[in-house]
């Protein structure tokens, strides 16, 4: 199994309130993304990293941000934690030459609810 | 944003019976298709990434196929076993950009003793 730890792995917030997830890798690959799973949605993409400090948004980024200070840990940050943003989070990774054309993997998911 | 549908949304099979579906998108722009095997509690694992109209991957019991022309991708999976029930997702890559990957809703397979 790939190296991809995700922490916490379950976590309950009021609304309001700011959240950090933590995805930590150890195979040193220089993409990490963030998804969301939600009932009727396939995984959709909130941020990934193509490299330290290198970020671009995704296509359901409002109300996230995200920090990748070093290659082996990518953070997800809910400023201000909303219902709507209750769901599976699970982060992936993908070697060198990016998703496109090789297989991700991912981390084991985050269960958020925010009350 | 891509459409990608996956049917049926959900299935159920017998032990010993063959099965498959099917994963449609846009073959405008394509660049990759994946699929991805996802059990319960568990994290989606890759089963096979494919670029080639005409390709044909496989993994022991399970393989697919892809065109891209028309723009659709089969899964088979021969003689399904109960460790076959999941989630197959498939996830398409378009020529824009390297993130823009995106996953259908999946086909749940459930296999009955």
């Amino acid at each position: 199994d790939a190296g991809i730890t995700q922490s916490p792995r379950h976590k309950v917030t009021e609304t309001g309130t700011p959240v950090t997830l933590r995805c930590h890798q150890t195979e040193n690959h220089r993409y990490m993304y963030w998804y969301r799973q939600d009932p009727g949605h396939g995984l959709r993409l909130i941020h990934y990293s193509y490299g330290v400090k290198d970020t671009d948004k995704g296509e359901v980024s409002d109300g996230y941000s995200v920090s990748r200070s070093k290659t082996e840990d990518f953070l997800l940050t809910l400023e201000s934690a909303t219902s709507s943003q209750t769901s599976v989070y699970f982060c992936a990774i993908s070697e060198d030459s990016a998703i496109m054309n090789t297989e991700a993997f991912f981390g084991q998911g985050t269960r958020l609810t925010v009350v | 944003i891509l459409n990608v549908e996956q049917s049926p949304q959900s299935l159920h099979v017998q032990e010993g019976d063959s099965t498959n579906f099917t994963c449609s998108f846009p073959s405008s722009n394509f660049y990759a298709l994946h699929w991805y095997r996802w059990e319960t509690a568990k994290s989606p694992e890759a089963l096979f990434v494919m670029t080639l109209n005409g390709d044909e991957k496989k993994k022991g019991r399970i393989s697919a196929t892809l065109n891209t022309k028309e723009g659709y991708s089969y899964l088979y999976i021969k003689g399904s076993q109960p460790e076959d029930s999941a989630t197959y997702l498939c996830a398409l890559t378009d020529s824009g950009g390297y993130q823009k990957v995106t996953f259908g809703t999946g086909t749940k397979l459930q296999v009955i003793p």
